[in-house]
């Protein structure tokens, strides 16, 4: 299993530019979600999903739109970037099924926003 | 709201010290708590966790019981290696939440010199 992959690793980008931030994984996991993680805030929740067609806002959810397609790809989208995005990005999945499952956290995409 | 608070670092050992993170929660019910561990140019990666009151987690030689007395779940590791240097963070999540999401604190940096 490749577990949960994120591409691109870095990226920079022009205020107002639109990107899409790719995640998928091959665990059959329901549960997926985007964080970001900025220095000295530790991790933050921005949108997540329990399943194919069902996507739901975090605490930080303005400037992103998710979408979800399928079991395996939560796509993250920025439709006009600003230099407060400029972020590490983690998706990360679960299971539903067992309240103490762990999340299984993607190795991140570095954006820049100039 | 739910919220974790560790202590905040850098923390600087040398190889063979003792090491204690401090994290204490606020959170209503009972929330399951865990230690992520963040290598350099890496994701997040589960250390060790513990889903009830005097449960101790414990993996790699680090261990952490949940005090529910202290709302506590301390970080502690007998003799830190040079591999041992990384960010870690307390989180928790409250069980029965609808989303599942992973409350951070801030993350401690720890470099452990030879």
């Amino acid at each position: 299993n490749a577990g949960v992959t994120q591409t691109p690793k870095f990226q920079v980008l022009k205020t107002g530019q639109s990107m899409t931030l790719q995640c998928a994984q091959d665990m059959n996991h329901e549960y997926m979600s985007w964080y970001r993680q900025d220095p000295g805030m530790g991790l933050r929740l921005i949108h997540y999903s329990v399943g194919a067609g069902i996507t739901d806002q975090g605490e930080v959810p303005n400037g992103y739109n998710v979408s979800r397609s399928t079991t395996e790809d939560f796509p993250l989208r920025l439709l006009s970037a600003a230099p407060s995005q400029t972020s590490v990005y983690f998706c990360a999945s679960r299971p539903l099924r067992g309240a103490y499952n762990e999340q299984f956290f993607g190795p991140g995409t570095r954006l820049t926003v100039l | 709201g739910d919220s974790v608070t560790q202590m905040e670092g850098p923390v600087t050992l040398s190889e063979e010290a003792f090491l204690t993170i401090n994290c204490t929660y606020t959170a209503t019910g009972y929330p399951s708590l865990f230690w992520y561990v963040q290598y350099p140019g890496e994701g997040l990666q589960l250390l060790l966790k513990a889903t009830k009151a005097d449960d101790k987690g414990s993996n790699k030689g680090f261990e952490a019981t949940y005090r529910k007395e202290t709302t506590s779940f301390h970080l502690e590791k007998g003799s830190v290696q040079v591999s041992d240097s990384a960010v870690y963070f307390c989180a928790l999540v409250r069980i029965g939440g609808s989303n599942y999401k992973l409350t951070f604190g801030k993350g401690t940096l720890l470099t452990v010199n030879p």
